[in-house]
């Protein structure tokens, strides 16, 4: 039972635009929730976090928003750049005794084309 | 700092074979993670320790064991490999803060059990 859903395998987008990465979940008992990006051959890279008390957090280009009524989650990437060409994965944790334990997505391909 | 620190990078089984891989970090956390990706999964927890001495089974356990005998070494092993445990796999660590946080990643090993 996949918990944590990104439908998108892959996400082709122009230099200069914005990307838009989306993730679902379906356990409500997550409360916390974080992007990683992921270049070949390196390990995963945390990019961006939010809580389930707000739903927007910004980080410069990064701003990640939540919708807990739609278990869904998406980051955005504005302006987009060839460097942001990785793959993004979604983690959610539900705090408390999970030890930081993370549910990760299956991840998307982000080409940013020049 | 070298942060997460995984050995070796690559390496080829046999079925049947065993080995160990080394996960050390060198940031003073509590929490450490094994994790495997596979194509199309994302990442898959399949043990993780809160402290020296303690070890505790993820999502996918089956065919490995662990140990934390230091607070900063954190080993997996595979007593005999089969070729479904060809695998990427990722080392974490992260410290303890209530309310979510982020885990630091090594950089992988690649293995491939023929």
């Amino acid at each position: 039972d996949q918990q944590v859903k990104q439908n998108s395998p892959s996400l082709s987008v122009q230099e200069g635009r914005i990307s838009i990465l989306n993730c679902d979940y379906t356990n409500s008992m997550f409360d916390y929730f974080l992007w990683y990006k992921k270049y070949p051959a390196e390990g995963p890279t945390f990019l961006i976090s939010i809580s389930s008390i707000k739903d927007k957090n910004e980080d410069g280009r990064f701003t990640v928003f939540l919708n807990k009524s739609a278990k869904h989650l998406s980051l955005h990437i504005v302006p987009s750049q060839p460097g942001d060409s990785a793959v993004y994965f979604c983690a959610a944790s539900t705090g408390g005794t999970s030890y930081g334990k993370l549910t990760f997505g299956q991840g998307t391909i982000l080409t940013v084309h020049p | 700092n070298a942060g997460v620190t995984q050995t070796p990078k690559f390496r080829v089984l046999k079925t049947g074979q065993s080995m160990t891989l080394l996960c050390a970090q060198d940031m003073n956390h509590e929490y450490m993670y094994w994790y495997r990706q596979d194509p199309g999964m994302g990442l898959r927890l399949i043990h993780y320790s809160v402290g020296e001495g303690t070890t505790a089974k993820g999502e996918v356990p089956d065919g490995y064991n662990v140990s934390r005998l230091k607070k900063q070494n954190f080993l997996l092993g595979l007593e005999s490999a089969a070729p479904s445990q060809t695998s990427v796999y990722f080392c974490a660590s992260s410290y303890v803060l209530a309310g979510g946080n982020e885990q630091y990643f090594g950089p992988g090993t690649r293995l491939t059990v023929t």
